[in-house]
């Protein structure tokens, strides 16, 4: 069965720091999503991405983050300085088509730690 | 944003009790999903609903779509002790972003 999966699953960083994680979405997909949960509480939306331009962002989506579908495979969140409130666990999420089902599937999660 | 209340916030039952849960909106959405999540584990997909009225079922788990179109039920019945985890409902406009509830944790009792 198709599935989103995500790399690494558990990075551990400096603050200052920059990282990228990264996304495989499931194949015939078209929308992609960056969602963060941060320990024991909701999924925050990020980030939404559409033919190859972001279509919605959250205002946690500031100037420290960027997405970037740099193949026709990988869907990459870079978060370019981190700060202690940045660890989270990072999720990717696709879905295939608007007007079509709106079916959202996750993948496993990058726990980012941020030290 | 939007936001979808979820309740109750947690739930301790016995095994073999049924369980019920319901999320609303003060948005409409065109689409509510049903997810269940594990410890350190992503949302895994429960149940999609796509019309208003609309009852579906997934083994032991029934869902039903609000006709208002802001609220959403989920019901498991006879619970075992692997339903044990958060569940999130989510509420999505053609289009935008998945808009997910504060969640619901639960707890099944052997």
């Amino acid at each position: 069965e198709p599935e989103v999966t995500q790399t690494p699953s558990h990075q551990v960083t400096q603050m200052g720091q920059e990282v990228i994680l990264r996304c495989v979405p499931i194949s015939n997909h078209l929308y992609f999503y960056w969602y963060r949960q941060i320990l024991g509480q909701k999924v925050e939306f990020l980030v939404s991405f559409y033919n190859n331009e972001i279509s919605e962002k959250s205002e946690i989506f500031d100037d420290q983050f960027s997405v970037e579908r740099p193949d026709g495979s990988n869907f990459t969140l870079k978060i370019r300085s981190t700060k202690l409130e940045d660890s989270a666990m990072y999720f990717c999420a696709s879905h295939r088509a608007r007007g079509g089902t709106a079916e959202a599937f996750f993948g496993q999660g990058t726990r980012l730690t941020v030290v | 944003g939007q936001q979808l209340n979820q309740s109750p916030q947690s739930m301790f039952i016995q095994e073999g009790e049924d369980v019920s849960m319901n999320c609303t909106s003060s948005s409409i959405f065109n689409t509510w999903l049903w997810y269940k999540q594990d410890p350190g584990e992503g949302p895994v997909l429960l149940i999609a609903l796509y019309k208003a009225g609309e009852l579906t079922s997934n083994g032991r788990l029934t869902a039903q779509f609000g006709i208002t179109r802001k609220d959403s039920f989920l019901n498991i019945s006879a619970s075992i002790p692997s339903d044990v985890g958060i569940y999130f409902c989510a509420g999505h406009l053609t289009g935008n972003q998945f808009y997910f509830g504060t969640g619901t944790s639960l707890t099944v009792i052997p």
